[in-house]
C-alpha cells in the first residue's frame, strides 16, 4: 500500500533563513506526490505537485519540493522564511484504487513555526 | 476556497443524534470526497463519489452515510454520533485528468 511519512511534527526556523518539511513516501510504481497547506481554521490549500519530469518543483508562495527517488523522499523547501509561513503542512501521494480511481494518502503532517 | 463551501463550520451535538454535514461546491468538478482530520493522524477518506451515481467507501466508512443530491452537493451523515467522532471534517473536490484535490474549509464537530 502507498503510504507517505512526516517524520517531525514540528520545524522552527527564524524569519529570513531557509526552512525544510520532511516527506518520505513509499509506493509502488512511479508517485505522484504532493504537498498541502493548512493554515488556522481554514481547509487545506494545494501548494504544489510532482507528478514527472523536473525533480524541482515550484509551487505557490515561493515553495519549492525536491523529489529524490534513490530516497523516496520529496521535501518541502523555501530558501527565506516568513513569519506568515507559520501553519501546518501535508505531504500526500495518490494512490490508484481500481481503474482510474483514487484517493490522496496524506502523512500526519508538520507544524512549522517561524519565529520573528 | 470559496469555490467549495460546509455548513455548518461548527457544531456541538450529544451523543446519539443525528446529524448532516453538507457540501456544495461552484467548481464544475465531478469528483467529491469526505475527510476526518484527527490530531496527529493526518486525514483520512470517509467516502467519495465520482459522479452522482456512484458513491464508495473510503478507510474509515463506518458510522457514516453519504448522499450525492446534485454533482454539485455531496453530504455526510452520522446516524447516531458517538463522541470518538468528534473531529474536523473537510469536503473536497476533483476532476478527472486533474491530480490534486480542492479542499472547503472543514466542519468541526464536537460529540459529547
Amino acid at each position: 500500500a502507498q503510504s507517505v511519512a512526516q517524520p517531525e511534527d514540528q520545524v522552527n526556523v527564524a524569519e529570513g533563513n531557509p526552512l525544510t518539511v520532511k516527506c518520505t513516501y513509499s509506493v509502488s510504481g512511479n508517485p505522484y506526490l504532493f504537498w498541502y497547506v493548512q493554515y488556522p481554521n481554514r481547509g487545506l490549500q494545494f501548494l504544489l505537485k510532482y507528478i514527472t519530469g523536473d525533480n524541482l518543483v515550484k509551487g505557490s508562495y515561493g515553495f519549492e519540493a525536491e523529489f529524490n527517488k534513490s530516497q523516496t523522499s520529496f521535501h518541502l523547501k523555501k530558501p527565506s522564511a516568513l513569519v506568515s509561513d507559520s501553519a501546518l503542512y501535508f505531504c500526500a501521494v495518490r494512490d490508484f484504487w481500481m481503474d482510474s480511481s483514487y484517493k490522496l494518502i496524506f502523512g500526519s503532517g508538520t507544524r512549522l513555526l517561524v519565529r520573528p | 476556497d470559496a469555490d467549495v463551501t460546509q455548513t455548518p463550520r461548527n457544531r456541538i451535538t450529544k451523543t446519539g443524534k443525528r446529524i448532516m454535514l453538507e457540501c456544495s461546491q461552484t467548481k464544475g468538478h465531478d469528483r467529491m470526497y469526505w475527510y476526518r482530520q484527527d490530531p496527529g493522524l493526518g486525514l483520512q477518506l470517509i467516502y467519495y463519489s465520482f459522479d452522482v451515481k456512484d458513491i464508495n467507501k473510503g478507510e474509515i466508512s463506518d458510522g457514516y452515510s453519504v448522499s450525492r443530491q446534485a454533482q454539485a452537493k455531496f453530504s455526510l451523515s452520522l446516524e447516531s454520533a458517538i463522541p470518538n467522532q468528534t473531529a474536523l471534517y473537510f469536503c473536497a473536490t476533483g476532476l478527472a485528468g486533474v491530480h490534486e484535490q480542492f479542499f472547503g474549509p472543514g466542519t468541526r464537530l464536537t460529540v459529547l
